[in-house]
């Protein structure tokens, strides 16, 4: 098993619906939590970075974190065709002498105008 | 600044031959890694390094050697290539290795390899 899951897609909506997207884990020392989106042939870039449970809201996106679960979710509301990428998840723990991130598959999006 | 580059963008490799992934960041910045993409594997940490001359292995580093002998550069080795190192590679950097809560990996755009 993974140790992070996350629904490889494709998604596709029309522009302007909330698009929720989610992954799971199973290692209980994953403390930070991130959400990267990569276009086509381009290196991923850092989105959004919550620490432990909660929501973190930036401009169209929320991020929420349920540790209980071991669950989270990133919303896209009002999405543009410009939101169409694939979305990363990836998680941490402060273990050694540095941190390492595991990340999910990735979960590709298109947003149709 | 230029970020993180690397080169080469594409490349083609017998099986058998070797060959090193160059990455260079101008940020100044502490950390460096090497993460691999795969088609419904995401991606994996292959080495990273914490500050020059130290570096140590992630995930999946059978295979790859890496040094870092200044802070800007970060290569990464194929000793002798195998189809299954078929893959897209990322070089990343971020200025502290700790500072999670408060830090940015920044990534490279990617080299693609093909090893036939």
């Amino acid at each position: 098993q993974k140790e992070v899951e996350q629904d490889p897609g494709p998604l596709s909506v029309p522009e302007g619906a909330i698009v929720s997207l989610n992954c799971t884990y199973s290692n209980s020392a994953f403390q930070y939590f991130m959400w990267y989106r990569q276009y086509s042939r381009k290196g991923p870039e850092l989105l959004m970075y919550t620490y432990s449970s909660g929501n973190k809201e930036d401009g169209r996106f929320t991020a929420q974190v349920d540790k209980s679960s071991k669950y989270i979710s990133l919303f896209i509301r009002d999405s543009q065709p410009s939101d169409s990428a694939t979305y990363l998840c990836a998680m941490s723990a402060l273990t050694g002498s540095a941190r390492q991130l595991t990340f999910g598959s990735g979960t590709q999006l298109t947003v149709l105008p | 600044n230029a970020g993180v580059t690397q080169t080469p963008k594409f490349q083609v490799l017998k099986t058998g031959q070797s060959m090193t992934l160059q990455c260079a960041q101008d940020m100044n910045h502490e950390y460096m890694s090497w993460y691999r993409q795969d088609p419904g594997m995401g991606l994996r940490l292959i080495h990273y390094s914490v500050g020059a001359g130290i570096t140590d292995q992630g995930e999946v580093p059978n295979g790859y050697n890496v040094s870092r002998s200044t802070t800007e550069d970060f290569p990464l080795r194929l000793l002798s290539a195998a189809p299954s190192q078929t893959s897209v590679y990322f070089c990343a950097s971020s200025y502290s290795s700790f500072e999670v809560f408060t830090d940015t990996q920044y990534f490279g755009p990617g080299t693609r390899l093909t090893v036939l």
